[in-house]
């Protein structure tokens, strides 16, 4: 069975304080892995877009990587602005969304 | 570049009364449409895919007589939520994607949907 596993749930940093966001996948035909970000009582938001093993992505403090497992959202030197929560989604057959992980940074 | 818009953004009705959401790409067109379902602090729900000109695919568990779907040009999408009853209160996101699907879908903001 086709499956989107995001890990932590929540995470809090201090400003300032990188870190990694996970998501590992099992589905057959891996058509695309997409990032997205969203913010309480709004639609997600486009990040990025991953096709293959070894493909990576960078936007201001935000760079996705892609393995044939899973894909890692590295936050390096996260602001306030940052708080959200991200969601990471594999289109195979259908697409299938993660549960997220919402991510606080303290000021 | 690739904005969608869903409008209204917040409809309180009473109960049994249809409601209608509307979903626009503006930018772009929209090959195929997608309609979720958000519950508090939960994932995206997938409800139904449209494409232009075609009847709605739904998920297994959905209403189609519930949820009326039409997808009438490449760049509006309707949900009508028909005889609205509070267990359908929730959030609806609508979402659009241009081409084939390793291309990414853009999404509205959603619509808060509380029936009384």
């Amino acid at each position: 069975e086709d499956q989107v596993t995001q890990s932590p749930e929540a995470l809090r940093l201090q400003e300032g304080e990188s870190s990694s966001l996970n998501c590992s996948y099992t589905v057959s035909g891996l058509r695309g892995l997409f990032w997205y970000r969203q913010d309480p009582g709004k639609g997600p938001e486009f990040l990025f877009t991953l096709y293959s093993a070894g493909e990576e992505k960078e936007k201001e403090r935000l760079k996705a990587t892609l393995t044939k497992k899973e894909s890692f959202l590295h936050i390096t030197a996260p602001k306030p602005e940052d708080s959200a929560t991200y969601l990471c989604a594999v289109q195979a057959g259908k697409i299938i969304f993660g549960k997220g992980t919402r991510l606080h940074i303290l000021p | 570049g690739a904005v969608v818009s869903q409008h209204p953004s917040w409809v309180i009705c009473k109960s049994g009364t249809s409601v209608k959401i509307e979903c626009r790409s503006l930018d772009f067109q929209a090959t195929t449409m997608f309609w979720y379902r958000q519950f508090p602090k939960q994932s995206l729900m997938l409800m139904a895919t449209s494409n232009e000109g075609s009847k709605a695919t739904y998920e297994q568990g959905v209403e189609k007589d519930k949820f009326l779907i039409n997808h009438a040009s490449l760049t509006l999408s309707t949900l009508t939520v028909t005889s609205a009853h509070p267990e359908d209160s929730s959030f609806y996101i609508c979402s659009a994607r241009e081409g084939n699907p390793y291309q990414p879908q853009h999404f509205g903001d959603g619509t808060r949907l509380s029936i009384l």
